[in-house]
């Protein structure tokens, strides 16, 4: 079956550092890939997707590559800011599925001044 | 006004206590789904349903019930109340047609004592 293992947080950086947060992931077939922000109090919103290898999502200076050599879909970005505190899911779907998704178990990120 | 609407969004009940969950949509969208969160295991699919004639369980259905009264309404039921029911649920919608990411609500906090 499906399973996406994400870092376990919480990670915690100051302003403007570099943030990587790992996904890995298994799955039948050719899965298209998601990362998902929730802020407190708040659902779930999509941050960006791949729905191919080697492709790259991007939005709001996030960005993941679709690694499907490596089965990997990390979440990076250049400068973090306050405002990026949130937990980061990762998540896949399976085009045999129904549209469902599978998600990891989330990686809080707090961000210091 | 939300896309995704749940009501409540906070309820504390008993244990054996009869509990329903309401989640309505203006998107159009066909496709409805119930999730719930639990520390550290993301969200985990209870129940979907693809369109008004169609109801399928998710990954954890036991304990729950569901009713897709109309395209834009779906809604959560505990039938009797457990304490390991007590969780972060969230309401989701999906486009038939596209193997687009669902859109999510706020969230209900249930929980059970």
């Amino acid at each position: 079956g499906n399973s996406v293992t994400q870092m376990e947080g919480p990670v915690t950086l100051s302003e403007e550092a570099f943030l990587t947060i790992n996904c890995t992931y298994t799955a039948t077939g050719y899965p298209s890939l998601f990362w998902y922000v929730q802020y407190p109090g708040e659902g779930l919103q999509l941050l960006l997707k791949a729905t191919k290898a080697d492709d790259k999502g991007s939005n709001k200076g996030f960005e993941a590559t679709y690694r499907k050599e490596t089965t990997s879909f990390h979440l990076e970005k250049g400068s973090v800011q306050v405002s990026d505190s949130a937990v980061y899911f990762c998540a896949l779907t399976n085009n045999n599925a129904g549209n469902m998704l599978t998600f990891g178990g989330g990686t809080r990120l707090m961000v210091k001044p | 006004d939300a896309d995704v609407t749940q009501t409540p969004r906070n309820r504390i009940t008993k244990t054996g206590k009869r509990i329903m969950l309401e989640c309505s949509q203006t998107k159009g969208h066909d496709r409805m789904y119930w999730y719930r969160q639990d520390p550290g295991l993301g969200l985990r699919l209870i129940y979907y349903s693809f369109d008004v004639k169609d109801i399928n369980k998710g990954e954890i259905s036991d304990g729950y019930s569901v009713s897709r009264q109309a395209q834009a309404k779906f809604s959560l039921s505990l039938e009797s109340a457990i304490p390991n029911q007590t969780a972060l649920y969230f309401c989701a919608t999906s486009d038939l047609h596209s193997n687009q990411p669902q859109h999510f609500g706020d969230g209900t906090r249930l929980s059970i004592l």
